[in-house]
């Protein structure tokens, strides 16, 4: 079956640091994955997302690569700061219905 | 812009009791809608989508059920509420003209059955 894994539940970084967090597909080929951030008690927000042709995207302090080869995705904040705290889901459409997320990771950037 | 709307924001229910969420999106025609269960530990789970009124696709089954009476009203019940009913549930759409490359999220029900 398909499944979607983000290996760390739980990321803790200072401020100023990049953080790298960690998305793992299998028996998917996926024609996209997004990356989105949910804060506590809220909805997910999206925040970008990579076509299977495009092996980075940049936005902003924000970078996400998609390895096809490898069947991930790293999504990456530079230059972290304390509002960067919340968790991030990735997601990818499963085939033909809905987008299917991961568990998510917690970041947590101490000042 | 586009909007969407979701309530209650909270929900205490006694097990056996019914249950009617309901999400409405404006500012859009024919949107996707979907909803989406998250339970403490767990990720966000799909349970139903919808491309259109009266089309629902259940991805999940249980013992609740979705309806879309009209292009923009997207309903989740349950005839008999479960202790594993609890969770976070919440309503999203997406662009039919954009295909599913981005979902937008309404701000959750908290359902907690007792």
């Amino acid at each position: 079956s398909q499944k979607i894994e983000q290996n760390s539940e739980a990321l803790n970084i200072q401020e100023g640091k990049t953080a790298t967090l960690t998305c793992n597909y299998t028996n998917y080929s996926p024609a996209y994955l997004q990356w989105y951030r949910q804060d506590p008690g809220r909805g997910p927000v999206f925040l970008l997302l990579i076509r299977e042709n495009e092996k980075e995207k940049r936005k902003e302090r924000l970078k996400v690569t998609f390895d096809t080869t490898l069947k991930q995705s790293l999504f990456h904040i530079t230059a972290s700061q304390p509002a960067d705290s919340a968790t991030y889901l990735c997601a990818l459409e499963k085939a033909g219905t809905a987008l299917i997320f991961g568990k998510g990771t917690t970041l947590s950037v101490s000042s | 812009s586009q909007t969407i709307h979701q309530w209650p924001a909270t929900l205490v229910q006694p097990v056996g009791s019914p249950l009617s969420l309901e999400c409405t999106v404006e500012g859009t025609s024919n949107p996707n809608l979907y909803w989406y269960r998250q339970a403490a530990g767990r990720g966000l789970q799909l349970l139903f989508y919808s491309v259109g009124i009266g089309q629902i696709s259940s991805e999940v089954p249980q013992n609740l059920s979705a309806s879309r009476p009209q292009d923009r009203q997207f309903i989740l019940s349950s005839k008999k509420l479960l202790l594993s009913d609890s969770g976070f549930y919440l309503c999203a759409w997406s662009s039919i003209w954009g295909g599913q490359e981005k979902l937008f999220f309404g701000s959750g029900t908290q359902l907690s059955v007792l």
